[in-house]
């Protein structure tokens, strides 16, 4: 099953508004990362956060983790309709060993509308 | 940046037929790459983990004789879908984690949409 599920599954919002998406997983983690989908096309790494950090800042980007929650949010500011796309977060669980796989979250799909 | 490409981007073929996915890191060595599926409107799924020179690792569920998978360079990974039939269609994405660098980054392809009819 899932490692991660995010909420909400799609979220559409105006341009300039801020967008929030949620992800939480079920088993301890290694870090968490953050990725982007346009339609049709591969991910784009958009920011790592280890587990111990709190929180992570890129550009207009915003991550939070909270361990003790299992919880992970990202935030966009200022959005722009280019922000259009999936959005995935996707954990390397301590029992990935070596290997550290990546465990996929259920994605949000965010619109922005111009 | 790391570019990862994948060829072909799009395959139609008849049911029965063995259809071959390349993955290739263009710009870096990478020890690791990763074989994931994915259905319309949903998240991904690991099929395999692939190292060079060894026997890819299939997650469960995955057929390894159905999905082939060949790490033979640092740079070049395949998967070849054996026999292929219509719920094989999908879209197949591979990524290359680097040899160098912060070793939990990996980089994707674009994907390769497989329609089987």
């Amino acid at each position: 099953s899932q490692q991660g599920e995010e909420d909400p599954q799609a979220l559409s919002i105006q341009e300039g508004e801020n967008a929030t998406m949620n992800c939480s997983y079920k088993t301890s983690i290694n870090n968490l990362q953050w990725y982007r989908q346009n339609s049709g096309r591969g991910l784009v790494h958009l920011i790592l956060i280890r587990s111990n950090e709190r929180e992570k800042h890129s550009g207009r980007l915003r991550v939070t983790l909270d361990t003790s929650k299992k919880s992970s949010s990202l935030l966009i500011t200022a959005s722009r309709a280019a922000d259009t796309a999936s959005y995935f977060c996707a954990t390397v669980l301590i029992s990935s060993g070596s290997a550290r796989q990546l465990t996929f979250g259920s994605g949000t799909q965010l619109t922005v509308l111009p | 940046g790391a570019v990862v490409s994948q060829h072909p981007s799009r395959v139609i073929c008849k049911s029965g037929t063995s259809v071959k996915i390349e993955c290739r890191s263009l710009d870096f060595q990478a020890t690791t790459m990763f074989w994931y599926r994915q259905f319309p409107k949903q998240s991904l799924m690991l099929m395999a983990t692939s190292n060079e020179g060894s026997k890819a690792t299939y997650e469960q569920g995955v057929e390894k004789d159905k999905f082939l998978i060949n790490h033979a360079s640092l740079t070049l990974s395949t998967l070849t879908v054996t026999s292929a039939h219509p719920e094989d269609s999908s879209f197949y994405i591979c990524s290359a984690r680097p040899y160098a660098g912060p070793s939990d980054t990996q980089y994707f392809g674009p994907g390769t949409r497989l329609t089987v009819l």
